[in-house]
């Protein structure tokens, strides 16, 4: 399953809300899909899994949704520290990623 | 606290083998009901699953990596090591070890090593 991330870059300003999409080429098996948050330097951390539910410690400006083929990444109200790359990941079908979506700080 | 820590050289050369280990602590890989795995991600680029196995069950490999990579395990240091042969300037990335709970709707990639940077060049 391929996964399309959009945009490439979004750029915002704290205090904004932010949606981040990622689309699958085939329909996502169970809704299996997690998002992801790099910094530089950093390892990944998973923030969602089965497409809408926070992982242990994520705070409640993260939100996940979706179904099918279509997903986003909602974060309500940016804090300086959310400009990092997020990635969307399906694991209905083997494990495949996205490539990314950069949020920069405007 | 469980931790997982790459190691294994920082070069190799075209066509030879790239190995490394992961080293865990905090939990037991042949008692623990997770799945434990590699991941990659080119300097700048994305991130792409290589394999995963579970102590007593089956070893999963990404189907475009199978005909040249082996996860396996020593349960008496609680590590597990990768080896990818053949490699060539594509391989260069940093890698990754995780563990995941493998099955069901939980099966996110939830703890992450610090990552190791192999660069394939002569």
């Amino acid at each position: 399953i391929v996964l399309t991330q959009s945009p490439g870059t979004l750029s915002l300003s704290p205090g904004e809300r932010a949606t981040l999409s990622c689309r699958a080429s085939q329909i996502v098996s169970s809704n299996y899909l997690a998002w992801y948050q790099q910094k530089p330097g950093q390892a990944p951390r998973l923030l969602i899994y089965g497409a809408s539910s926070r992982a242990t410690g994520i705070p409640g400006r993260f939100n996940g949704g979706g179904s099918g083929t279509d997903f986003t990444l909602t974060i309500s109200r940016l804090e300086p520290e959310d400009f990092a790359v997020y990635y969307c990941q399906q694991y209905g079908n083997s494990y495949t990623f996205g490539q990314g979506t950069k949020l920069e700080m405007k | 606290q469980l931790q997982l820590q790459e190691s294994g050289p920082g070069l190799v050369k075209p066509s030879e083998t790239l190995s490394l280990t992961c080293t865990v602590s905090g939990d037991s890989i042949s008692s623990s009901n997770y799945y434990w795995g590699w991941i990659r991600q080119p300097p700048g680029k994305g991130l792409e699953w290589i394999g995963s196995f579970y102590y007593s069950g089956n070893t999963y490999y990404n189907p475009s990596l199978r005909s040249r990579v082996t996860i396996s395990v020593d349960t008496s240091k609680n590590q597990f090591s990768l080896n990818l042969n053949s490699v060539t300037a594509a391989d260069t990335a940093i890698h990754y070890c995780v563990r995941h709970p493998g099955t069901g709707r939980i099966d996110g990639f939830e703890i992450w090593g610090r990552g190791t940077m192999v660069t394939v060049s002569s």
